[in-house]
């Protein structure tokens, strides 16, 4: 069974300063990871995601994430935040052709 | 920028009443999924469509649900008799293979009373 942990279940910053959402993974094999963001009264938006190679990735707006198969924890990070950058984050794993699971969220609150 | 599209964006039914709802892929993708997520709870999966076949379904997806994609273009979910518990956000997504990013619609909220 593969699972996710996302630890906090908000995350306050403000705003130009760097961000950090937390979190980890549960997976036999080789993990997919993704991000996802929601805003309110909106679908979940695809940030980015690790299948392979590089650990650290690249993706929308901005938002980057570091892979750490060790600590088996894939933490998404944002040099700078920006107050529109306050939504519902959520981390996804899947193990390759399998559905994705999904951690509960973490609220990122941007503050002017 | 291609999206996934559902309708509608809200529902309410009666507890006991059949609903459909509807989603509209990205047009080159093969692959499809509904997703619910009960209000302040974590999004969970309920089943997975390829090639006019159900792939893979959760233990939420019992025989109350059925899926199908019935003129080529839309997929759909239907829930034939409704209970106070299947409130929630229900999500389309999908994707171009089965290995790949799946991506979302804006949802159905469905309210049973």
């Amino acid at each position: 069974a593969q699972s996710v942990a996302q630890p906090e279940d908000q995350v306050n910053v403000a705003e130009g300063n760097p961000l950090t959402v937390k979190c980890t993974y549960s997976v036999s094999g080789n993990p997919y990871l993704f991000w996802y963001v929601q805003y309110p009264n909106r679908g979940l938006q695809f940030l980015l995601k690790y299948i392979t190679g590089d650990n650290l990735v690249k993706g929308s707006y901005g938002f980057e994430a570091e892979f750490n198969k060790s600590q088996t924890s894939f933490h998404l990070k944002k040099p700078s935040a920006l107050v529109s950058d306050s939504a519902l984050y959520f981390c996804a794993v899947r193990r390759g052709y399998s559905t994705l699971t999904f951690g509960k969220g973490t609220m990122l609150l941007v503050s002017p | 920028e291609p999206e996934v599209t559902q309708t509608p964006s809200h529902q309410v039914t009666q507890m006991g009443q059949e609903v459909i709802l509807r989603c509209v892929p990205i047009s080159n993708h093969l692959y499809f999924y509904w997703y619910r997520q009960i209000l302040g709870q974590k999004v969970e999966f309920l089943v997975s469509f390829y090639n006019n076949e159900i792939s893979e379904k959760s233990e939420i997806f019992d025989d109350q649900f059925s899926v199908e994609r019935p003129d080529g273009s839309n997929f759909t979910l239907k829930i034939r008799s409704t209970k106070l518990e299947d409130s929630a956000m229900y999500f389309c997504a999908t994707a171009i293979a089965g290995i790949d990013t799946q991506y979302f619609g804006p949802g159905t909220r469905l309210t049973v009373l």
